[in-house]
């Protein structure tokens, strides 16, 4: 069984703070691993994704997320946030088959 | 830009009613799946289907059914609407073959039923 854990629910943050979204997974096999971001309204967009290769995976607007294997973590990281970016963050892990296994979200408000 | 869309997007309707969420993709993709969202909780597939023809089951159980008659097409469909079953409910896609393959969501079907 895979599974995937983001340890905060919320988060708010100033306009210009820096931020880290935990994001830990559990799956014995190969990963594919995703951050996907959901603005108020709209629908989920892909942020970014690791395949392979290069464990620091950088993304849309600013993003970036690191790919730890002996640490089963993907944290998301951006080290300057804007209001533009509250929206809840999800982060998702692709093993067995082609079904992605979604982390319970994460809500970022950044304060102007 | 993916192209994968969703009616209706916002639905209100009595319990016993019958719905359909109609979802459908442009892109040509094999791979359709159904998620369902409650309010600040997880996402959890519900159904997914390879092809045209082929359907199955995802993680959470789930009293809706689908069907895939057109590669293009997966609407899914209540039969008797609960309150139970008020939840956003999301539609995606991706490719067939290899693996990392990227998938793609809907704007998503919000329900509510009273």
């Amino acid at each position: 069984a895979q599974s995937v854990s983001q340890h905060n629910h919320h988060v708010i943050l100033s306009e210009a703070a820096s931020l880290e979204l935990g994001c830990n997974y559990s799956y014995g096999g190969t990963v594919n691993l995703f951050w996907y971001v959901q603005y108020p309204g709209q629908h989920l967009q892909l942020l970014l994704k690791y395949f392979s290769g290069d464990p620091l995976v950088k993304g849309i607007k600013g993003f970036e997320a690191e790919f730890i294997k002996s640490k089963f973590s993907f944290n998301l990281r951006k080290p300057s946030v804007q209001w533009s970016d509250t929206a809840e963050y999800f982060c998702a892990l692709k093993g067995a088959g082609n079904m992605l296994t979604f982390g319970g979200g994460t809500r970022l408000m950044v304060k102007p | 830009e993916a192209d994968i869309y969703q009616t209706p997007r916002y639905l209100v309707i009595g319990t016993g009613k019958k719905i359909t969420l109609e979802c459908s993709q442009t892109m040509g993709h094999d791979k359709m799946y159904w998620y369902q969202q409650d309010p600040g909780m997880e996402l959890h597939l519900i159904h997914y289907s390879y092809g045209v023809n082929s359907t199955e089951k995802g993680d959470l159980s789930s009293e809706s059914t689908v069907s895939r008659i057109r590669t293009e097409h997966f609407p899914l469909t209540l039969e008797s609407a609960r309150p139970s079953h008020t939840s956003q409910y999301l539609c995606a896609s991706s490719e067939s073959g290899g693996s990392g393959n990227t998938i793609y969501f809907g704007e998503g079907s919000w329900l509510t039923v009273v």
